[in-house]
């Protein structure tokens, strides 16, 4: 079945670039999207790319995709104190289902 | 728009008691998600309704949990007996269409079962 793996954590320096990546097994995936679940709180969607797109930026967000592989990155610019979350990587094939990652943990330390 | 909203945000129970968890998603999105998430097993998809219609329950973990949405604006999660097990924090997420517009998740209700 569908499958989305991410590494559990991530500890950067405030300031430097973070980067964070997922994989997926499943071919069909149509879009991929990275969302925030900060604690106590629910899951925020931060970005999406559609699966025929290489690349999107957005402010400090950049999403890279490399559809070949089934490689998924987000790197964070400049990072600040309050990226401290938990980053869910996410697919979602031909259903309405989106398939989720383990979630990666980044700490940001000053 | 408020967002999508749950209640309780916390629930304290005894094994064996009934929960209900309620949900009302973002007006006009036409689907409906039921979210568990925990530490061991990370995020899980119970059920998802599509125009209030179930459309895929086999997340649903056996037959102590059974959801509802009589109607647009409205959906339960029902767990009876609650169990130990079944501590978690269950969220509702709601979506309007496939693809960009995605999910919007609620706050999440947090259960514990003693």
């Amino acid at each position: 079945g569908e499958d989305v793996e991410q590494s559990l954590f991530l500890s950067v320096r405030e300031g430097d670039s973070s980067v964070i990546n997922c994989t997926y097994t499943d071919s069909s995936s149509t879009y991929l999207y990275w969302y925030k679940q900060e604690p106590g709180a629910g899951l925020q969607l931060l970005t999406y790319i559609f699966s025929n797109m290489d690349m999107k930026q957005d402010q400090r967000l950049t999403v890279l995709l490399n559809k070949k592989d089934k490689h998924l990155s987000l790197r964070i610019a400049d990072t600040q104190t309050g990226d401290s979350a938990i980053y869910f990587c996410a697919e979602m094939g031909n259903t309405d289902k989106l398939i989720f990652g383990t979630g990666t943990r980044l700490q940001v330390f000053p | 728009d408020a967002g999508v909203i749950q209640s309780p945000r916390h629930e304290v129970t005894e094994m064996g008691q009934e929960v209900t968890l309620r949900c009302k998603p973002i007006s006009g999105h036409n689907s409906l998600f039921w979210y568990r998430q925990t530490m061991m097993r990370g995020l899980e998809l119970l059920i998802y309704f599509n125009n209030n219609v179930p459309i895929d329950d086999s997340g649903m973990p056996e037959d102590r949990f059974s959801a509802k949405m009589p109607n647009a604006s409205f959906s339960t999660l029902k767990i009876q007996p609650s169990e130990p097990r079944d501590s978690a924090v269950y969220f509702c997420a709601s979506s309007n269409e496939r693809g960009a517009d995605t999910q919007y998740f609620g706050p999440g209700t947090r259960l514990t079962v003693l």
